[in-house]
């Protein structure tokens, strides 16, 4: 039960584009078609933002999406607003009923 | 509205017990899986603990397992975490959270802190 490795930080101005990936192996994230992103700002309750690798839950902006290839799993922010500014987390399933997190990334918009 | 809240948490010395409660309103419990997530201080979220609809089925993490045990009231929508055998380690911030059968946790509580210290 390794967590899923993620970029410790990444940032972007205004307006722009930033992707965080999500790296497991075959028996998580490359296994499976469920794969979560989840936004949190600190003192709040998480957010799922990405469910099923690439779906989004009703009220989340187009801005968000997400997809898969291999064991590796992306987020990407278009059009990076200032509320963006939080901390990200990927979750996959990873067999017999259980689940891992990421290793967390802080998005920074500048 | 979904809510959840998270309560229980508190001081505990090492070896001690704990029970957390997450208290559901706005949905109907026993139409979800629900899951037990915690966040160490200056760590990320790390999953802990998942119950099916009716309780019959039940997985944890090999670092609580033996120690934890997850259960659910669904006629008092009431969600549970009996901890036990405590150690510093598992000091952390629990939240809980619903899952809709995708493993994709769509409500979150707020947390509740747990802090195991002598």
């Amino acid at each position: 039960q390794s967590a899923l490795i993620q970029p410790r930080s990444v940032s972007g101005s205004p307006g722009q584009s930033v992707t965080i990936s999500c790296t497991g192996s075959s028996s998580d994230v490359g296994g499976y078609i469920y794969v979560s992103w989840h936004q949190h700002h600190p003192g709040k309750a998480p957010k799922l933002m990405i469910y099923d690798v690439n779906k989004r839950p009703s009220g989340v902006p187009d801005r968000f999406s997400g997809s898969k290839s291999g064991n590796t799993a992306s987020l990407t922010i278009s059009g990076l607003q200032a509320e963006d500014e939080a901390d990200y987390y990927c979750c996959s399933y990873a067999g017999s009923y259980t689940l891992v997190f990421g290793t967390g990334t802080k998005v920074t918009v500048l | 509205e979904v809510q959840l809240v998270e309560s229980g948490g508190g001081v505990v010395q090492p070896g001690g017990s704990l029970r957390l409660s997450c208290e559901a309103s706005g949905f109907t419990l026993i139409s979800y899986w629900m899951h037990w997530v915690r966040q160490a201080p200056g760590k990320g979220l790390v999953w802990v603990s998942r119950i099916n609809s009716d309780g019959s089925g039940t997985s944890y993490a090999d670092s609580v397992k033996g120690r934890f045990t997850i259960s659910r009231d669904n006629a008092k929508n009431t969600l549970y975490l009996q901890m036990n055998s405590l150690r510093a380690e598992d000091t952390a911030i629990y939240y809980c959270a619903r899952d809709p059968g995708n493993y994709g946790s769509d409500h979150w509580g707020q947390g509740t802190l747990v802090t195991v210290s002598s």
